[in-house]
């Protein structure tokens, strides 16, 4: 079972948008619908902001989305704001045993 | 709503036992349909699910941590833990418990305990 894999950086100007890719196996990310996004600003606990792929918890604005196609599931964030500077991890069920798996995180940055 | 706060040694000596619990406060470990998670993440890098414990006493581990890892719940105290044996300094990070809603949906979390390994 090893870490899904996503891009350790990305970088936008406010109001553009920003895609964080999150790249597993059919044993995970491609296996089933259940990929969760988490935000994570320094020093504080993971937010989660999506799951199920593509659902939103309430509170949580339009401009998080998700999507997957194979074993890649992506996270876009439109109009980005200062706020959004954070590390994203994204988490997927891994099937036996009921286990889960995290990406390894990935820092966007609003220039 | 739910709130989970973690508590436990921050200091902890190589080779013994790492003890760590999560107080459930404003809902229950017995509530039908959730899975009670410890999750963890070492300095600067990213988060990494150590196992869970489902409402029904069943628990799950990683497996590159399953044999030194065990999560128990005590219903009457609404709590659960965390119980890592033999620990080493690979052991020192922010330690994390949430209620996952089935899936990997973690959708309440603690605020996280700091456990350092050493002598």
């Amino acid at each position: 079972q090893s870490a899904l894999t996503q891009p350790r950086s990305v970088s936008a100007s406010p109001g553009q948008s920003v895609s964080i890719s999150c790249t597993g196996t059919s044993s995970d990310v491609g296996g089933y619908n259940y990929v969760s996004w988490y935000q994570q600003h320094p020093g504080k606990a993971p937010k989660l902001i999506i799951y199920d792929v593509t659902r939103r918890p309430s509170g949580v604005p339009p401009r998080f989305s998700g999507s997957k196609s194979g074993s890649t599931a992506s996270l876009t964030i439109s109009g980005l704001q200062a706020d959004d500077e954070a590390d994203y991890y994204c988490c997927s069920y891994a099937g036996s045993d009921s286990s889960r798996v995290f990406g390894g995180g990935t820092r966007v940055t609003v220039l | 709503q739910v709130q989970l706060q973690e508590s436990g040694p921050g200091l902890v000596s190589p080779s013994q036992t790492l003890s760590l619990t999560c107080t459930v406060s404003g809902g229950s470990v017995n509530s039908a349909g959730f899975y009670w998670s410890w999750i963890r993440q070492h300095p600067g890098e990213g988060l990494e699910w150590i196992g869970h414990i489902y409402y029904n006493g069943r628990s799950f581990y990683s497996p590159s941590l399953k044999s030194r890892v065990s999560i128990s719940v005590d219903t009457s105290k609404n709590q659960f833990s965390l119980r890592f044996t033999s620990v080493t300094a690979a052991e020192t990070a922010v330690y994390y418990c949430a209620r996952d809603r089935g899936g990997g949906q973690l959708d309440v979390w603690g605020q996280g305990t700091t456990v350092i390994v050493s002598s």
